[in-house]
């Protein structure tokens, strides 16, 4: 059965420290791996990963993929409280993401 | 532009009752899926559409379940007969055939009494 397993489950930083967040999968036909911010609403996109090694980077957060080794990572740099949140990783099958799989999210909680 | 959009945000019903939510995607969006999230775990994928073709359904989306996309832009998902197992965040999520992000809907949050 497809898996995806996120860890920590959660982590709890100060402010100004960088965190790595990482997220490991076992899927059938794996096609890419897209991470997700969720505050107390609906996730929000980060990142979409299909190649290895490439990292994608946005301000103070960036994500690279492995895919021999079948895990990703997330790191936030320079963190602030408004990253407090929890992020989700999912991963979507071949031939479209018509059905992502979710891991259980890290639950990150930054404090001032 | 605006996002996925749901309605209602919030319900509350008792046990045995029937509930309708429903769901708005990306105006240029053909594809529209239904994922169920409980407390403390990640969203669990229910179906999905591609335009108004129901494509695939998870074991998960049991016979009291139903949804509809009768012309192609929105949805309704539909419980039956409410069990208080059905307790959960209801998201909507869409994206276009080509581009494979799907970008969510702010929920609706259902509480079974």
């Amino acid at each position: 059965e497809d898996k995806v397993v996120q860890s920590p489950l959660s982590l709890v930083v100060h402010e100004g420290d960088t965190v790595t967040l990482n997220c490991s999968y076992e899927v059938t036909n794996f096609r890419s791996l897209l991470w997700y911010k969720q505050e107390k609403k609906a996730p929000t996109f980060l990142f979409m990963l299909t190649s290895s090694g490439i990292e994608k980077k946005s301000g103070r957060l960036s994500s690279i993929l492995d895919k021999k080794e079948l895990f990703s990572i997330l790191n936030i740099t320079a963190t602030q409280t408004g990253d407090s949140a929890v992020y989700l990783c999912a991963v979507g099958w071949s031939f479209g993401n018509e059905k992502l799989t979710f891991g259980t999210g890290t639950r990150l909680t930054i404090i001032p | 532009d605006t996002g996925v959009s749901q309605d209602p945000r919030h319900k509350i019903t008792k046990r045995g009752q029937n509930v309708t939510f429903r769901c708005d995607p990306i105006s240029e969006h053909n594809r529209l899926y239904w994922y169920r999230q409980t407390l403390g775990q990640g969203p669990e994928f229910l179906t999905y559409f591609q335009n108004e073709a129901q494509l695939e359904k998870s074991r998960l989306l049991s016979d009291r379940f139903s949804a509809e996309r009768p012309k192609g832009s929105f949805s309704t998902l539909e419980i039956q007969r409410t069990e208080q197992g059905d307790s959960a965040m209801y998201l909507c999520a869409s994206s276009t055939y080509s581009q494979e992000t799907q970008y969510f809907g702010p929920g609706t949050r259902l509480l079974v009494l």
